[in-house]
């Protein structure tokens, strides 16, 4: 079982430079969301769709940007990188948050803005 | 003020001893609530849901507190295994996560 699938594992960038993350899920949820989680800290929620074509703002947004067109896959993209960005990223997914349902996490991308 | 807390910790305890974390959210339309375990570099992984009449699963109890706003962790008998930081998670209806900061747990031979 695929599960959560994110890529790439690991990344550096430049400043400046933009990229995709992706994120992709197998088990056919409603919900998926993305999170950074940085040095000591819990994970802060970046954007999340609740359904393929709606997509809405979590707690840090600047800077990202998501699109859901499929409900397998939620690419989150850096429109131009900045070392404040530099942190893990989780994608994650679950079946519907109005339930007491579990959410599965990808393995992280590991993102080095120099 | 964050909106979701968590005891900072550390928390170094020996093998075999209990003990407890606990967590205070601000948002009134919370709707449910978890624990989840994250090992070192490792993507977090769900330990529990919490439920208002409290819910037991081996060594772990987890009780929920609506009127207060409070959720709590409780570990018996610890083992090294145990060793892991611990995030506080709570939900809205509306479909947004939000987490603690995690409270670490070491536990010692």
């Amino acid at each position: 079982n695929a599960g959560v699938t994110q890529t790439p594992k690991f990344q550096v960038l430049k400043t400046g430079q933009s990229m995709t993350l992706q994120c992709a899920q197998d088990m056919n949820h409603e919900y998926m969301s993305w999170y950074r989680q940085d040095p000591g800290m819990g994970l802060r929620l970046i954007h999340y769709s609740v359904g393929a074509g709606i997509t809405d703002q979590g707690e840090v947004p600047n800077g990202y940007n998501v699109s859901r067109s499929t409900t397998e896959d939620f690419p989150l993209r850096l429109l131009s990188a900045a070392p404040s960005q530099t942190s893990v990223y989780f994608c994650a997914s679950s079946y519907s948050t109005r339930l007491n349902t579990e959410a599965f996490f990808g393995q992280g991308t590991r993102l080095t803005v120099v | 003020r964050k909106e979701v807390e968590q005891d900072p910790g550390p928390f170094n305890v020996p093998e075999g001893a209990t003990v407890a974390f606990n967590c205070t959210y601000s948002n009134s339309a919370s709707q449910s609530f978890f624990w989840y375990r994250q090992d070192c570099r490792k993507e977090p992984k769900l330990l529990m849901s919490v439920y208002s009449s409290g819910n037991e699963d081996g060594r772990f109890t987890a009780q929920l507190n609506r009127a207060s706003q409070y959720i709590s962790l409780l570990i018996r008998d610890s083992k090294l295994s145990d060793s892991a930081t611990y995030l506080c998670v709570v939900n809205t209806n509306a479909g947004k996560s939000t987490f603690g900061d995690g409270t670490t747990l070491t536990v010692k031979p």
